[in-house]
């Protein structure tokens, strides 16, 4: 069964440096999406991306996020200058059209901040 | 989107159905239910979806009452492996993000 892969399954990063996350949605999905999930906490919406474009996006994605599908197969999160508040998992997720199908994620990437 | 009540936790023995319940007095007339799960840290893993009938597939079964304001998710065979939060959203038909709450803990017990 086609699923959404996550890369690297951890990534530890020094406060102030760039990370970026990457991740391959499922083949032929046109919706991707972006969440985190600080420990202990909710999942959390960060940014839709949809023709190459942002769709929505929520108060937590500021301006040092930043997001971009590249090729034809990846799409990416930057964290320009990584904070200690950044430490969270990183879920992609996609869905294959507009509608009510469901979202699809990936295992995430575990981010640690130092 | 319709905002979701569930229980903070519920047991289950293995090889008896659970069935998780969920409030949506709020649902409107174009909002899905979805449900995921979530092992440990993992992703979130999507279950099941419906508008208004009741839906199976080879995962769970999903019971949405007539008013739509409740449904309920059954596993019909728990084993140790459905240990997880379950999480209950609605989300309009062709909205974007999913909201998530605290989910329902089920831990299921040999």
């Amino acid at each position: 069964e086609p699923e959404v892969t996550q890369t690297p399954s951890h990534q530890v990063t020094q406060m102030g440096q760039e990370v970026i996350l990457r991740c391959v949605p499922i083949s032929n999905h046109l919706y991707f999406y972006w969440y985190r999930q600080i420990l202990g906490q909710k999942v959390e919406f960060l940014v839709s991306f949809y023709n190459n474009e942002i769709s929505e996006k929520s108060e937590i994605f500021d301006d040092q996020f930043s997001v971009e599908r590249p090729d034809g197969s990846n799409f990416t999160l930057k964290i320009r200058s990584t904070k200690l508040e950044d430490s969270a998992m990183y879920f992609c997720a996609s869905k294959p059209g507009w509608g009510g199908q469901p979202q699809h994620f990936g295992d995430g990437t575990r981010l640690s901040i130092l | 989107d319709a905002k979701t009540t569930q229980p903070p936790s519920m047991d289950c023995a293995e090889g008896r159905a659970a069935n998780l319940p969920c409030n949506h007095s709020t649902i409107s007339g174009n909002e899905y239910v979805y449900w995921y799960r979530q092992i440990h840290s993992q992703g979130p893993q999507y279950i099941i979806h419906g508008l208004k009938n009741n839906e199976t597939n080879e995962m769970a079964s999903l019971i949405i009452t007539e008013d739509r304001k409740s449904s309920t998710l059954i596993l019909p065979h728990a084993t140790l492996r459905d240990t997880a939060v379950y999480y209950c959203i609605v989300r309009v038909y062709g909205g974007n993000k999913l909201v998530f709450g605290a989910g329902t803990i089920l831990r299921v017990k040999s």
